[in-house]
């Protein structure tokens, strides 16, 4: 079992706001950056979020990362049918020394 | 741009060896300051880190894998590779290989490749 900890689903209407959670302690998210992913149906993940609340190019505003304590958030704002898709956060474990990737998200768009 | 393509049989009888190999084209393995890395997705679960290697040959792997797992890379044929051995139903996943920073953020990754572990 993973050891991060995010809701199995979350849903919202389009153009509205959904948050996801990531849940670990202070081994992982604690200390260390965190990273989110989308995986749309049959195909790779890809970043969303580096360094805790960073977007790499290309990425629109709409998604947003933040982290306090233990726990890191993902935002989707302006919901779009093109979103849904599993979420993913990951991190470094630095008890386990070894990345760990979370449950994951499936969102889905009302 | 970068780009990643994973290879190796999609089918492995339990027991046995999987073999898999990510060809890197559009950018070089050797001499940056990223990491090369293998992750699987098992059917119905989630995301699982299997282990990166630096191109200087340094690796990790994750703790519940690590005493079947080598993961090696070709400089030469800007290559790396997974052997998996004794390999049971629990390994079947789509495996992709992928490029990560110090941070552990995966920027680029493979399509990715089915693998069932099946008599």
């Amino acid at each position: 079992q993973s050891v991060l900890t995010q809701p199995p689903s979350v849903s919202a209407a389009p153009g509205q706001k959904v948050t996801i959670s990531c849940s670990g302690s202070s081994s992982n998210i604690g200390n260390n950056y965190v990273s989110w992913y989308q995986q749309l149906p049959g195909t790779a993940p890809k970043l969303l979020i580096y360094e805790t609340n960073k977007r790499p190019s290309g990425i629109p505003d709409r998604f947003s990362g933040s982290k306090s304590g233990t726990s890191a958030t993902l935002g989707i704002t302006g919901l779009q049918t093109g979103d849904e898709a599993d979420y993913y956060c990951g991190t470094w474990d630095s008890s386990l020394s070894a990345h760990v990737f979370g449950t994951g998200t499936n969102v889905t768009v009302l | 741009q970068l780009q990643l393509q994973e290879s190796g049989p999609g089918l492995v009888k339990p027991s046995e060896t999987l073999s898999l190999t990510c060809t890197v084209s559009g950018g070089s393995i050797s001499g940056s300051s990223y990491y090369w890395a293998w992750v699987r997705l098992p059917p119905e679960k989630g995301l699982e880190w299997v282990g990166s290697i630096y191109y200087s040959g340094n690796t990790y792997y994750t703790p519940s894998l690590k005493s079947r797992v080598t993961i090696s890379v070709d400089t030469s044929k800007n290559q790396f590779s997974l052997r998996l051995s004794s390999v049971t139903a629990a390994d079947t996943a789509v495996y992709y290989c992928a490029r990560h920073g110090t941070h552990g953020d995966y920027e680029y990754w493979g399509q990715g490749t089915l693998v069932t572990v099946s008599s």
